[in-house]
């Protein structure tokens, strides 16, 4: 069965540290998907990546990245040199074909000035 | 573009009250809808999901059910609301192939307190 395991239940560092994101999956699945979601204090949730399972090259956007290892069923999300503006819950997903995301629990950053 | 829309934004009802959450898609055809649900310090549940009119699959047996009238309106409703649906519910859609394949869009959300 689908599973998203997401173990930092909260996290908080200060202005300009670098913070990284945890995420494990399980699925038997050879083709899914996984996803980065941010939904900040309005409750809405943003959507930040979209990775399938063929393709286990990292992304970097800006000051995000993410670093995807079939080997460990790990798809982790660095932010760098954060900012107060980066607090929010942190979500990964995963689909096996069909668009149903299966969530994990989230992840809450806060970062203090 | 496309917009998503949901309301009520905000809901205190008591227990054994009927439940209506509306939320619509604009500027797409045919899209995947889905209401999810947030209890308080937990991840996101899935509770219903739509391909096409009048198509709904159930993820979770509950006194909650989904309807799809037309093409873009997606409908949660209960006929008796228990203390335990209350939570933060968002409604959102997707697009099957292309490039936006399997990417969610996510309304702002109902809250729902059920007293």
């Amino acid at each position: 069965a689908q599973k998203v395991t997401q173990a930092q239940t909260e996290i908080s560092v200060v202005e300009k540290e670098d913070v990284t994101l945890d995420c494990v999956y399980e699925t038997r699945d050879t083709t899914y998907y996984l996803f980065w979601y941010k939904q900040p204090p309005s409750g809405e949730l943003v959507f930040l990546i979209r990775r399938n399972s063929f393709d286990e090259q990292n992304e970097i956007s800006g000051r995000y990245s993410w670093n995807f290892q079939k080997s460990t069923s790990s798809f982790n999300f660095t932010i760098t040199a954060s900012q107060v503006v980066d607090s929010a819950v942190y979500f990964c997903a995963l689909s096996e074909g069909f668009d149903k995301l299966i969530f994990g629990t989230g992840t809450r950053l806060q970062v203090f000035p | 573009s496309q917009t998503i829309h949901q309301w009520p934004a905000t809901l205190v009802q008591p227990v054994g009250s009927p439940l209506s959450l509306e939320c619509t898609v604009e500027g797409t055809s045919n899209p995947n809808l889905y209401w999810y649900r947030q209890a308080a310090g937990r991840g996101l549940q899935l509770l219903f999901y739509s391909v096409g009119i009048g198509q709904i699959s159930s993820e979770v047996p509950q006194n909650l059910s989904a309807s799809r009238p037309q093409d873009r309106q997606f409908i949660l409703s209960s006929k008796k609301l228990l203390l335990s649906d209350s939570g933060f519910y968002l409604c959102a859609w997707s697009v099957t192939g292309g490039p936006g394949a399997n990417v969610l869009t996510f309304g702002a959300g109902s809250r729902l307190t059920v007293l």
